[in-house]
């Protein structure tokens, strides 16, 4: 089975100031990772995902995150945060075979100060 | 083009009751989950289908949850008896094709159970 830990519920963070958001996983077999982004009174959203390649993978908005095998991390980094960045952010992962279900963290919410 | 849609958006019922939530998957999609998010929680896993069966329902907690896709399109995720502890958001999501690991969410059905 999987697991997903995401260790920050809250984090605030002035605006234009840089943000990590951090995850981290087991499981027993290779996974794909994902963050997903969930804006108040919305649907969740992808922002980037992890399959193979670059360790280090862009997505929308200008938010980035880097696999990290030997620490089985998948850090979500974002230079310079903006008020529309505030939301809930979500780590999860899928076993790299299978249907795709996915294993969500418990989320970490993003507060921009002005 | 149309999202992922459910309804109803809000559903308040009494403790025993059966209770219908609907979801209307992008057009085309013949991936469909079912996740449910409780207050301050991820998103978990119930159902899974790939066309019209369910391919792994291995998240449904009890035999009161079933869920239905007769005809590879619209799924219908069913409640018999429901309880206090039922009461959640519960999310579909649909995905284009196997190996798109790619899922769109919808906005959600916020089930209260009085």
């Amino acid at each position: 089975a999987q697991s997903v830990t995401q260790l920050d519920s809250q984090v605030p963070v002035f605006e234009e100031a840089p943000v990590e958001l951090r995850c981290n996983y087991s499981s027993s077999v290779s996974v794909y990772l994902f963050w997903y982004v969930q804006y108040p009174n919305q649907g969740l959203q992808l922002l980037l995902k992890y399959l193979s390649g670059s360790t280090l993978v862009k997505g929308i908005n200008g938010f980035e995150a880097e696999f990290n095998k030997s620490q089985t991390s998948f850090h979500l980094r974002k230079p310079s945060v903006h008020i529309s960045d505030t939301a809930e952010y979500f780590c999860a992962v899928t076993k790299n075979f299978g249907n795709e279900k996915l294993t969500f963290g418990t989320g970490t919410r993003l507060t921009i100060i002005p | 083009g149309a999202g992922v849609s459910q309804t109803p958006s809000n559903k308040v019922t009494e403790k025993g009751k059966y209770v219908e939530l609907r979801c209307d998957p992008i057009s085309g999609h013949t991936a469909l989950y079912w996740y449910r998010q409780s207050l301050g929680q991820g998103p978990e896993f119930l159902i899974y289908f790939q066309g019209t069966g369910a391919a792994d329902d291995s998240g449904l907690p009890n035999d009161r949850f079933f869920a239905v896709r007769p005809e590879g399109s619209v799924s219908t995720l069913k409640i018999q008896r429901t309880e206090r502890g039922d009461s959640a958001v519960y999310l579909c999501a649909s995905s284009p094709s196997w190996g798109s690991y790619e899922q769109y969410f919808g906005p959600g059905t916020r089930l209260t159970v009085t």
